[in-house]
């Protein structure tokens, strides 16, 4: 059964700190890895996808790798701003030839960044 | 093009009561996808559909939850008899088929709360 870990759980900077949010997955077999936004209240917000075959995406101020073999995408924010706080998720699709899991998103708990001017 | 759009926003219902959220799929999206997030807990898958059609139901509670998408008209997620431990926010997802390679829009989402 796949497992999902954030870490931390919490994050609280200044304004303008570089910062790097982790995440885990126990089962390698994934399709693809995608990091979510989510405001409190608010819906999920797609910020990156990376596919199994690739090792990073880039949109903007966000960069976000993945290593597959070892279970691991980190979530890199440059230059972090007020605006940019959030909680982030980060949810794998598993690499399956049953259709019926594609959509079967396993998700990690989260992490709750504050940044503070 | 619209997104994956949900509704009501918030509900809020007393014990004993039947709850309904309705999710309409973004256009030309025929397989939804419905999660819901507990307090203080991450998302969890609870039922796959597509049109007239339940293809994983394995993240539904046993009683008292049901699903369907009809082939016309919105996805509705029902709920009989809720209790306080339903109070969450239920999120659904939509795409054009089982095999969809760009990731995951996600609606609103609809904020249950039992009183």
């Amino acid at each position: 059964k796949q497992e999902v870990t954030q870490i931390p759980a919490a994050l609280s900077v200044p304004e303008g700190e570089n910062l790097v949010l982790n995440c885990s997955f126990t089962d390698s077999a994934i399709y693809n890895l995608q990091w979510f936004r989510q405001d409190p209240g608010k819906g999920l917000t797609s910020l990156l996808l990376i596919q199994s075959s690739q090792r990073e995406q880039t949109s903007g101020r966000l960069n976000a790798s993945l290593d597959k073999s070892s279970g691991r995408s980190t979530l890199y924010i440059a230059a972090s701003q007020p605006g940019d706080s959030a909680t982030y998720l980060c949810a794998v699709r598993p690499s399956s030839f049953r259709s019926t899991s594609y959509g079967k998103l396993t998700f990690g708990q989260g992490t709750i960044l504050t940044v503070h001017p | 093009n619209a997104g994956v759009m949900q509704n009501p926003r918030h509900l809020v219902r007393r014990r004993g009561q039947e709850a309904r959220l309705r999710c309409s799929p973004m256009k030309g999206h025929s397989h939804v996808y419905w999660y819901r997030q507990l307090p203080e807990e991450g998302l969890k898958f609870m039922v796959y559909l597509q049109k007239e059609n339940i293809i994983d139901e394995s993240g539904m509670p046993k009683e008292r939850f049901s699903a369907e998408f009809p082939k016309e008209g919105p996805s509705i997620l029902r709920i009989q008899q809720v209790v306080r431990g339903d109070s969450a926010a239920y999120f659904c997802a939509s795409s054009p088929g089982p095999d969809w390679d760009y990731g995951y829009t996600f609606g609103s989402g609809t904020r249950l709360t039992v009183v």
